[in-house]
């Protein structure tokens, strides 16, 4: 039973790249989260889904698309890598009580 | 726009003193109160759901009151230690999503 899983930990960017965050949970959890956390500003909320197949937006959803084909994995995507997406991401499963360890990302 | 506030932003004190901070939440739409514990380079560490007002919880020397009707939330930190420092968190269940405070955080000093 790993929890939920984030991959990769650390990741430099250079500005119009793209990548995917990866978030695997293999506790059967429905709701999954992700968060970025920039100083002072706390955990702000870009997508979030309920379960299969549905996805929706939070907070800050601008400059970022996931989805959600199986239950157990909820990718994020930044398409165009820009400097204000440098930050830490954090996903989270379970309504927020489980949280995987951060990744962290510089673009440059 | 959920607004979720806590205060102060951060806090400084001796060991063994007792401390604590603030959470304010709207008062529509409530769900549940989580407080969480976040140590510099770590994940947030979940430590209380609070649902019904009046709820108290306690969990060693950390406890927290919740107040649904005026939308706050306070966390007590009895007889602070050096390992209590940490970012507190708390943030507000609307069913589907969290959203958090930016948090408070503590530095106990020996």
């Amino acid at each position: 039973n790993a929890g939920v899983t984030q991959t990769p930990k650390f990741r430099i960017l250079k500005i119009g790249q793209s990548m995917t965050l990866q978030c695997t949970q293999d506790m059967n959890h429905n709701y999954m989260y992700w968060y970025r956390q920039d100083p002072g500003m706390g955990l702000k909320l870009i997508y979030y889904s309920v379960g299969a197949g549905i996805t929706d937006k939070g907070e800050v959803p601008n400059g970022y698309n996931v989805s959600r084909s199986t239950t157990e994995d909820f990718p994020l995507r930044l398409e165009l890598a820009a400097p204000s997406q440098t930050s830490v991401y954090f996903c989270a499963s379970d309504l927020g009580y489980t949280f995987g360890s951060g990744t962290r990302l510089t673009v440059v | 726009i959920l607004n979720v506030e806590q205060s102060p932003q951060s806090l400084h004190v001796q060991e063994g003193d007792s401390t604590n901070f603030t959470c304010s939440f709207p008062s529509s739409n409530f769900y549940a109160l989580h407080w969480y514990r976040w140590e510099t380079a770590k994940s947030p560490e979940a430590l209380f759901v609070m649902t019904l007002n009046g709820d108290e919880k306690k969990k060693g020397r950390i406890s927290a009151t919740l107040n649904t009707k005026e939308g706050y939330s306070y966390l007590y930190i009895k007889g602070s230690q050096p390992e209590d420092s940490a970012t507190y968190l708390c943030a507000f269940d609307n069913t589907d999503k969290l959203i958090f405070g930016t948090g408070t955080r503590l530095q106990v000093f020996p």
